[in-house]
């Protein structure tokens, strides 16, 4: 069975720590991404990458960075982490030209930010 | 093509049939789906539609395309209570990028 994995499913951090988001998935996809999803709002993407090593900005990248240094890893890091911040984070990967086949998500993550 | 709009909440009857809708804006969108989010988990491919058709049935679901207005409808016949969920519309027309709606709560009343 096909499967992203997101290290926690619930996380409680305090304002000003360094937070790291993971996320694994078995399936050798190339494309992975990190959304955010708040009521009302719907999923927004944070960040993405086509490749090991390389990293493009979404629609709402301010206050985070990302890394992927192995083709199944891609990591999501809030520098310093704010209230705003609190929110259900989701990974997704994908393989390139498998239109039919969407995204696979992770559970996600719930983060709390006091 | 970031616009893709959904209604918040629709509440129907068990046995009823539910139809949510979506509006997007891309017109060169190649896929087009709807997925599925269960309450405290990530979300499940339900099905898509490919931009060359106009209806897709799959069981109790069907998928309608209307390219000319750009509005995707997903039918739910005879929806039970474990069809609660939110359920997302999603284009994506840059081959590898996908463009997420707001999301439809659905709530079934027994």
């Amino acid at each position: 069975d096909v499967k992203v994995t997101q290290s926690s499913r619930y996380l409680v951090k305090r304002t000003g720590e360094k937070v790291f988001l993971e996320c694994v998935q078995d399936m050798d996809h190339e494309n992975m991404f990190w959304y955010r999803q708040d009521p009302g709002l719907g999923l927004r993407l944070i960040y993405f990458s086509y490749d090991v090593k390389m990293k493009e900005k979404g629609d709402i990248p301010e206050g985070y960075s990302v890394s992927r240094e192995k083709k199944e890893r891609f990591s999501l890091i809030l520098e310093s982490a704010s209230t705003n911040q609190t929110s259900m984070y989701l990974c997704a990967s994908s393989a390139p030209g498998q239109g039919s086949y969407g995204y696979t998500f992770g559970s996600g993550t719930r983060l709390t930010v006091v | 093509g970031e616009d893709v709009e959904q209604s918040l909440f629709l509440s129907v009857r068990e046995g009823d049939s539910s139809v949510i809708n979506c509006t997007y804006t891309d017109s060169s969108s190649t896929y087009l789906y709807w997925y599925k989010q269960e309450p405290g988990a990530g979300l499940q491919l339900l099905t898509y539609i490919f931009s060359n058709m106009d209806m897709k049935q799959d069981q109790r679901l069907t998928v309608l395309l209307n390219k000319k207005d750009k509005h995707l409808s997903l039918r739910i016949a005879d929806t039970q209570t474990g069809d609660s969920a939110i359920y997302f519309c999603a284009e994506n027309y840059t081959g590898n990028q996908f463009y997420f709606g707001t999301g439809t709560s659905l709530t079934v009343i027994p």
